[in-house]
């Protein structure tokens, strides 16, 4: 079964400050893993995924297997992150390409 | 990219009735899923077609049911409607190949009253 556990609904932080959003999962495979954010009365859109290994708006996320983490980093917050955050899982293949998204993690970033 | 639209943006059904979602998705998007967010929640998968067969199903009832067209268009049904189906529904595509991250429309807010 695919899993994925976001344990903190709400993070606030102050701006310029280091972020990190949490995210476990459980899979019987290869997942792609990906973060989703959702801004005020916005569509949900794409922030990274883990097999591109980019930084998107000073985000990173490191894929951890070991510890099947997939923690959403940024070393200083700004007030335009403040946004629903989802960590989401997907199989390769077919019917596991579904995704499975956490609960979210509501960010703000306070001046 | 915003290659993925929904209709209508907003909708409120009695219960008992039936309602049709829609969902036009970018040329070339294969893939299509459903998921269904409620207040406060992540979203849920309903149900995914490739080809316009489906081919994956969530933990969801038979009264959900879906279509998908060759157009890249695709619908998503609900009978006999209860309050529970209150909810934000998503539809999503994407390419077949690499990358595999989806794109997302911007929903459709469904009210039963």
């Amino acid at each position: 079964a695919q899993r994925v556990t976001q344990p903190e609904k709400l993070l606030s932080v102050f701006k310029g400050a280091p972020v990190e959003l949490k995210c476990n999962y459980s899979y019987s495979g290869s997942p792609e893993l990906f973060w989703y954010v959702q801004y005020s009365r916005q569509r949900l859109q794409l922030l990274l995924r883990h097999i591109s290994r980019e930084s998107i708006k000073g985000f990173t996320a490191d894929l951890n297997k070991g510890e099947t983490s997939f923690h959403l980093k940024k070393p200083f917050a700004q007030e335009e992150d403040s946004a629903m955050y989802y960590c989401a899982l997907s199989g390769l293949k077919g019917s596991g390409s579904r995704l499975t998204f956490g609960e979210g993690t509501q960010l703000t970033v306070n001046p | 990219e915003t290659g993925v639209t929904q209709s209508p943006t907003h909708l409120i059904k009695t219960r008992g009735q039936q309602v049709t979602l829609r969902c036009s998705s970018q040329s070339g998007h294969n893939t299509v899923s459903w998921y269904q967010q409620a207040l406060g929640q992540g979203p849920q998968f309903i149900f995914q077609y490739y080809r316009e067969e489906e081919n994956g199903r969530g933990n969801f009832p038979p009264r959900f049911s879906g279509l998908q067209f060759p157009n890249y268009s695709s619908e998503l049904n609900v009978n006999a409607l209860e309050l529970d189906d209150s909810a934000l529904y998503l539809c999503a595509s994407r390419w077949e190949v690499l990358p595999y991250g989806y794109t997302f429309g911007s929903g459709t807010r469904l009210t039963v009253v």
